[in-house]
Formats: structure tokens, sequence, C-alpha cells
């Protein structure tokens, strides 16, 4: 059974802090894998990775993906209060022939709170 | 760009009623794709619609159902509702027209409580 899954499943931290999330895999057929945020509702889209090794960069916040060990990571550098939320990871799966089934298989999430 | 809407945002039902729920896709997108939220179970796939068509369909019971209509926007129905249905239920739209842009953009969801 495809399945994702985050650790830690929730971390406190302090304004300043660099935290890393993870995320591991196992999917039958992968095509990418995306990070998600959500703080009340509407999770908003970060980052989604297609290739091993290439690290996507917006602001504070990097992702990088390992298609051999099957994980990725989430980096956020000098955390602050509005970094607070739960941070979501999903793959989304292919069909034999690499087009996408349209789903996304989400991990239970890590739920990210920093302090002042 | 206007993102994705869903209408209503919050809905109480009682058990064995049935419930529609909307989705209207940023203008351009025509895949939609319904996900039922849960503290327990997080975010599980429903269904995936593309021209009018189901494309894939997630492990839920019958009673779940969806359409999508020529203008893309797409509505899920609930019957016979059961308590255990109580979730944010949430829409995600892309565009698979764009060979290189596959991530989904989701609405602000609809809150079902059933009572």
């Amino acid at each position: 059974e495809d399945k994702v899954v985050q650790s830690p499943l929730s971390l406190v931290v302090h304004e300043g802090d660099t935290v890393t999330l993870n995320c591991s895999y196992e999917v039958t057929n992968f095509r990418s894998l995306l990070w998600y945020k959500q703080e009340k509702k509407a999770p908003t889209f970060l980052f989604m990775l297609t290739s091993s090794g290439i690290e996507k960069k917006s602001g504070r916040l990097s992702s990088i993906l390992d298609k051999k060990e099957l994980f990725s990571i989430l980096n956020i550098t000098a955390t602050q209060t509005g970094d607070s939320a739960v941070y979501l990871c999903a793959v989304e799966p292919s069909w034999g022939y690499g087009g996408s089934q349209g789903n996304l298989i989400f991990g239970k999430g890590t739920k990210l709170s920093v302090k002042p | 760009k206007a993102g994705v809407t869903q209408t209503p945002r919050y809905l109480i039902k009682t058990r064995g009623q049935q419930v529609t729920l909307s989705c209207s896709p940023i203008s351009g997108h025509r895949s939609v794709s319904w996900y039922q939220q849960t503290p327990g179970q997080g975010l599980q796939f429903l269904f995936e619609y593309f021209s009018e068509t189901q494309r894939n369909k997630g492990n839920f019971p019958g009673r779940f159902s969806g359409r999508q209509f020529s203008n893309s926007r797409s509505e899920m129905n609930v019957s016979t509702l059961e308590l255990g249905d109580s979730a944010l239920y949430l829409c995600a739209s892309r565009d698979r027209g764009r060979i290189d842009s596959y991530e989904q953009y989701f609405g602000p969801g609809t809150r079902l409580t059933v009572t």
C-alpha cells in the first residue's frame, strides 16, 4: 500500500531557529513530491519536486528530494512566528506510462509552533 | 486570477440526509480533485474529474459521488450521511494542460458537521 510518513509529528522552536522536517514515502509509481503549508483551512502550495538532488528555494524555505532513499526534507531557516502551521508532504503517483493518476497521497503532517 | 472557491463554507446536517458541495476551479484549470480531511485520517483523496470525466477514485463508499460540468465547476454529493462523514472537504484544481506544472491549488474547504 502506498504511504507517506512525516516526522516529527510536532515541533516547538523559538524564533530564529532552523528546522528540518522529514518526509519518507513508499509509492509504487512515483511522479512528484509536493510540500504544502496549512494554517487554518486551505493548504497552500510550497514546492513540487521531481528530480533527486535539486534544491528548490523560496526565501527562507528550501527542499530537496532523494529518490534513491525515498525521502525529502523541508528546511526553514531563521523561523518566525508566522511560520507556525502544519506542513504537509504529499506524493503524486503515476500510471505505468508516466501520466498523473490525479491524486495526492498525504502524510499526517508536522505541526510546527514557533515561539517568540 | 481568482483562487479556487468552495460553497458553502459551513454546513450542518443530520444523519441520513444528503448534501451537495460545490467547487469552482481557478480559471483555465480543467482538473478538479476532492479530498476529505479529518483529524484521525488526515487528507484522503476522494476523486478527480477532468473534462467532465472521473479519472480516478479513492477508497470511499459509493455514497460519495461527484460530477463536473462543462465550465469545469464540480459538485460532490454525499448521500445517507453518517456521523463519520463530519470533516473538512477540500477541492483542488490544476492545469493538466501544462506539462511542467502539476501542482494542485486548494480551495478554503467546506466544513461539514453531521449530527
